[in-house]
């Protein structure tokens, strides 16, 4: 059974950088492309952007010139980064598996709440 | 970009049957997928490439995709199904590819 298992800081400063890691258990890490996605309270899915084992990257526009993506295939893990965060990036962070026939998603961290706050 | 358009909210009595919307500009040449949220939880897929149900998603839960709407539809709906719902697409540009989410619809169990 695949799990996906997130951590990252939860409390950042206007103007830091915000770093998720998600850890893939019970399944291939290679083959597929690895989505970061994230929710405001009370707001919808934003997708924020893919990678794969080769480290292809591919980003939402609105978000991309702030947005880095990194894998590390020795520990099926990949990261995200997202630098000088403001409160409109405060909400809940998921990472998520997208599957291999069709871009959607069929397993999902369990999320991790990132707080902008001076 | 594309833009996917759902309904806020959609009411239904125990027992009958939810219909959730998605609209798209000629949605109907794009995958369609549904995911289902309960309140503090990730995102379920409950249906996927217009009409595919995952693993372990019951029956009840079917989609469709016709022209500018794609649906998703829960037959015989109980409390356990009251969750919000987002469709979502890949959308490809000549400049981009990306992931769009619908802005979700609140499935309410009268």
């Amino acid at each position: 059974q695949v799990q996906l298992q997130q951590w990252g800081a939860g409390l950042l400063k206007p103007s830091e950088t915000l770093s998720l890691t998600c850890a893939v258990y019970g399944g291939s890490f290679s083959g597929y492309y690895w989505s970061w996605i994230r929710q405001a309270p009370g707001k919808g899915l934003e997708w924020i952007g893919e990678i794969n084992l080769s480290g292809n990257t591919n980003f939402n526009p609105s978000l991309k010139s702030r947005v880095t993506m990194s894998v590390d295939t020795s520990k099926n893990q990949f990261s995200l980064k997202v630098k000088s965060v403001t409160a409109a990036d405060t909400a809940v962070y998921y990472c998520a598996r997208e599957k291999v026939d069709y871009v959607s998603f069929d397993y999902w961290g369990q999320g991790t709440l990132v707080t902008v706050s001076s | 970009s594309y833009v996917l358009t759902q309904p806020s909210s959609v009411s239904v009595a125990p027992g009958r049957t939810a219909r959730i919307t998605c609209g798209g500009n000629n949605i109907e040449t794009k995958s369609v997928h549904w995911y289902q949220q309960k309140p503090g939880q990730a995102p379920v897929l409950v249906v996927y490439a217009d009409s595919a149900r995952p693993s372990g998603i019951p029956e009840r839960f079917s989609g469709s995709n016709s022209g500018d709407t794609a649906t998703l539809t829960i037959s015989r709906v109980g409390a356990g199904d009251e969750a919000d719902y987002y469709c979502q697409v890949w959308d490809k540009t000549s400049d981009h590819s990306g992931v769009v989410f619908g802005g979700g619809t609140k499935l309410t169990v009268l």
